[in-house]
């Protein structure tokens, strides 16, 4: 079993809906979480980190669930310029590698 | 200000050679990292270097995978005797102590490919 899993998409989605991508994570252990922004042939670039109270930054709301291990990210009011894969993060206690899942990959069309 | 660099930006060579990728992090990062991407999954991380050290190298594949940064800031990742299944993207992050959560900034990467 992967240490963080997503769903792969893709999920093509018209401009303004609103989307959510979710995330599960194996280790108890994991201490930090993120998500990350990919788009293709680029490096990854943190979009936000999740904390347990949950967080909002403009259209982008990310929530975390301990008890289920789950992670989630909303997108609301969706851009063209969304279109990219998301990568769901894990950083587990005491080490300072990060733990990526394989990506869900949005397109957002006109 | 300047972000992560690699280069070079693509390499190919033919299985068996020897090859050196390149990491500049962000001016002042004590934290350095290599991770390999493959097509379609996420990054895996490689190794770890705090400073001149490397702080955590579990996830180096074999023992042809060696990485170093003696002075603290330039890294280079050796790959000797390389094989097809080594065709990926390498990428190289920094961070510092001092941002919160040590956010990792990632390079643009090394794109490998192995004939």
């Amino acid at each position: 079993r992967k240490e963080v899993e997503q769903d792969p998409g893709p999920f093509n989605v018209p401009e303004g809906a609103t989307v959510a991508f979710n995330c599960t994570y194996s280790n108890s252990a994991s201490q930090s979480f993120f998500w990350y922004r990919q788009d293709c042939r680029k490096e990854p670039k943190l979009l936000m980190s999740v904390y347990s109270s949950g967080n909002e930054d403009g259209r982008f709301t990310a929530q975390l669930n301990r008890a289920s291990q789950y992670i989630s990210l909303l997108i609301r009011d969706s851009k063209l310029s969304d279109s990219a894969t998301y990568l769901c993060v894990v950083n587990l206690y005491n080490t300072d590698k990060l733990i990526f899942g394989t990506g869900t990959r949005l397109q957002v069309f006109p | 200000g300047a972000g992560v660099s690699q280069t070079p930006s693509n390499k190919v060579t033919e299985k068996g050679k020897y090859v050196e990728l390149r990491c500049d992090p962000i001016s002042g990062h004590t934290a350095l990292y290599w991770y390999r991407q493959s097509l379609g999954q996420g990054p895996e991380f490689l190794i770890y270097f705090q400073g001149t050290g490397a702080a955590d190298d579990s996830g180096l594949p074999n023992d042809r995978f060696f990485a170093v940064r003696p002075e603290g800031s330039v890294s280079t990742l050796k790959i000797q005797r390389t094989e097809r299944g080594d065709s990926a993207v390498y990428l190289c992050a920094s961070s510092s102590d001092r941002d919160p959560g040590d956010t990792q900034y990632f390079g643009p990467g090394t794109r490998l490919t192995v004939l």
